[in-house]
């Protein structure tokens, strides 16, 4: 079955400590993107792609990094700079950047501090 | 900058009724608009996307219409089912294919 998996479905990170969530596809889409989603907030974007070897920053880059080798991998890592990092992380992906394709999401991992 | 607004926040209704969740958004130019379904805990399902030339998606017990000049959107779900208990989010695409949300309706259908 074709789709996006991340990995893990929960992290626990330490003050200092930096964490790097999973996101594989096997769509064959060409764009990723990764959101963070507050309680009671919408998505909000962190990171996107829409070629390998090359991303933008979204709307809160700040203390975030991601890297894209690989068309079907885009893994977002959580510094220890990101000081509110607690939050449920999805990853999405596209086909290609079309008006009529949709995004697909993953099942998200929820990230906590310990 | 594009904000997009979901009214309600949360509705509950009767199993059988008819309802429509609202969405608005401020800035007209948009490449596409999207309705998604998200249970708890979960990722997000795509339920219906209206590309910006068109007016209406329909999908089984859903139909979604887009007012780009009013800057809004509906979806009408018909017949609803306790199984369509879940949060609704609305989100406009922009040219790089990035989605800005709005916050979600969390609907409750009652049996």
């Amino acid at each position: 079955d074709g789709g996006i998996t991340q990995s893990p479905k929960y992290l626990f990170r330490k003050e200092g400590q930096n964490v790097t969530l999973s996101c594989e596809q096997n769509l064959n889409h060409d764009a990723m993107y990764w959101y963070r989603q507050d309680p009671g907030q919408g998505l909000r974007l962190i990171y996107y792609s829409q070629i390998v070897n090359d991303f933008q920053k979204g709307d809160i880059a700040e203390g975030y990094s991601v890297s894209r080798e690989k068309k079907e991998s885009f893994p977002l890592t959580v510094t220890s700079a990101q000081k509110n990092p607690t939050a449920f992380y999805l990853c999405a992906s596209q086909p290609a950047l079309l008006p009529h394709q949709p995004q697909h999401f993953g099942d998200g991992t929820r990230l906590s501090i310990l | 900058k594009q904000e997009v607004t979901q009214i309600p926040a949360a509705l509950s209704v009767p199993e059988g009724e008819n309802l429509v969740l609202n969405c608005s958004f401020t800035d007209s130019a948009i490449y596409n608009l999207q309705w998604f379904r998200q249970d708890p805990g979960k990722g997000l399902t795509s339920l219906l996307l209206i590309q910006s030339s068109q007016r209406e998606q329909t999908s089984g017990r859903l139909n979604a219409s887009l007012d780009k000049s009013s800057g809004r959107s509906t979806l009408y779900i018909a017949a609803s089912q306790p199984g369509d208990s879940a949060t609704y989010l609305c989100a406009v695409g922009g040219s790089q294919g990035n989605l800005i949300f709005g916050k979600g309706t969390k609907l409750s259908v009652k049996p």
